[in-house]
């Protein structure tokens, strides 16, 4: 079956960077793309940015550019994000989702990530 | 910038029906934003309901559709039940391989 396994949780200072991962199993990683998802304490869910693993073309949210990086290691099966400049407000929970068609089928179970000095 | 728009709470009796929408601050939803539809407990992942306006996910109970009402994309729960009392979100495709999220609607069912 599809599953998406995420990275275990991160504290980082501001200004620090982090980098999570999300491996895939169960299909063909090549064949759909992977969203990253996030949701700070008690807030809505923010669309972060999307990766082919195919030819690893990223488009990123307009808030986020610049600080946002998505890469694939089509070996492995994982997908990673790198946000750096980390400030409070990307305190969130990261989910990465399976995308086969302009939404989301499956979601893993998320990462938090903890900024604060 | 565009906006999606979402009302933030609604409460429907157990069986009753509620309708969600999703719109933008400027122009309409059309089957083009391929319009998807998530449900959220809290502290669980969201879970996906209706996809390309409105075809439901696999094991999504049919009590849920999902339909554009005017300039708007909707979520219909059709005799709600206890445990559709969750968070809403709906997610609209802006072209360019861009994505954006709603605020989310609070169902509670009582």
């Amino acid at each position: 079956q599809v599953q998406l396994e995420q990275s275990g949780a991160e504290v980082k200072k501001p200004g620090a960077s982090v980098m999570l991962s999300c491996k895939a199993s169960g299909y063909t990683f090549i064949s759909y793309y992977i969203h990253w998802v996030r949701q700070a304490p008690g807030q809505g869910l923010e669309w972060v940015g999307i990766i082919n693993p195919s030819g690893a073309t990223t488009t990123y949210a307009q808030r986020l550019q610049g600080r946002v990086t998505m890469t694939r290691d089509a070996s492995t099966s994982t997908v990673y994000m790198e946000l750096s400049s980390l400030r409070s407000d990307d305190t969130a929970i990261y989910y990465c989702a399976r995308s086969p068609l302009r939404h989301f089928d499956h979601w893993g179970r998320g990462t938090l990530v903890t900024v604060s000095s | 910038q565009t906006v999606v728009t979402q009302e933030p709470s609604f409460s429907v009796s157990p069986g009753g029906t509620v309708t969600l929408t999703c719109g933008l601050s400027s122009g309409s939803v059309s089957p083009s934003h391929n319009p998807s539809w998530y449900q959220q407990t809290p502290g669980q992942a969201p879970r996906t309901l209706i996809y390309n306006t409105n075809t439901r996910s696999s094991g999504v109970p049919d009590r849920f559709s999902g339909s554009i009402l005017g300039n708007k994309a909707a979520l219909t729960i059709t005799g709600a039940q206890a445990d559709d009392e969750s968070d809403y979100y709906c997610v609209l495709y802006m072209g360019s391989a861009l994505y954006v999220f709603g605020p989310g609607t609070k169902v509670t069912v009582l």
